[in-house]
């Protein structure tokens, strides 16, 4: 069965300093993952997703990931992070092995980030 | 512009009354997918459809029903079997719901209907 985990319910970083969130997974095969952030009482958007090639992906807002298919994660990552990041975080994971009606995208629980000014 | 309207943005119900959410896409996006978010509990994914006049169960179907009688809408409604049914709920969408189709297709998102019951 495919699945999401997002060890941390919530991560606090001071304002410039780098950030992770990290996200493990299990599909059977090799699998898409995508990112999203959730503001309040909003909607999820798109962050970045990875589906083949370079394990290190770019997204929107100056966010990236990295693909580790050894330790099946992709954490998401900032260089120097900003107040405005500061949201609910979802990673979600797609099996392309599945065929059509079985064919459907998973969550994690979602981690809370704040930035601290 | 393209996207996905969900409506009404807040709804209150009072116990053993049926409610439906409306969502609707013009992206001309053949899969669409209804959530349910619970603090601390994520997404859940509750009904999903993959195609006009199809759709399937999710992990948490017990007490909602929908159906997908035209491409662009796929309305949820929460029945009075729903013992828990005060929620945000996601409607989205994705370019390609069958097997086969080179596209990765992430999904695009409503804004949203929080649902309250008194």
């Amino acid at each position: 069965a495919q699945s999401v985990a997002q060890p941390e319910d919530q991560v606090n970083v001071a304002e410039g300093n780098p950030l992770t969130v990290k996200c493990t997974y299990s599909v059977s095969g090799n699998p898409y993952l995508f990112w999203y952030v959730q503001y309040p009482n909003r909607g999820l958007q798109f962050l970045l997703k990875y589906i083949t090639g370079d394990n290190l992906v770019k997204g929107s807002y100056g966010f990236e990931a990295e693909f580790n298919k050894s330790q099946t994660s992709f954490h998401l990552k900032k260089p120097s992070a900003l107040v405005s990041d500061s949201a609910l975080y979802f990673c979600a994971v797609r099996d392309p092995m599945r065929q059509n009606r079985d064919d459907k995208i998973i969550f994690g629980k979602g981690t809370r980030l704040h930035i601290l000014p | 512009d393209g996207g996905i309207t969900q409506s009404p943005k807040y709804l209150f119900r009072k116990e053993g009354q049926n409610v439906t959410l409306s969502c609707e896409q013009n992206l001309n996006h053949d899969a669409m997918y209804w959530y349910r978010q619970d603090p601390g509990q994520g997404l859940r994914l509750i009904y999903y459809s993959q195609i006009v006049n199809d759709f399937q169960k999710g992990d948490i179907a017990e007490g909602y029903s929908v159906s997908r009688e035209k491409k662009e809408s796929f309305p949820l409604t929460v029945t009075s079997a729903q013992k828990n049914p005060t929620a945000f709920y996601l409607c989205a969408s994705r370019r390609s719901g069958l097997a086969g189709d080179s596209n990765t297709g992430e999904l695009f998102f409503g804004e949203g209907s929080r649902l309250t019951v008194l």
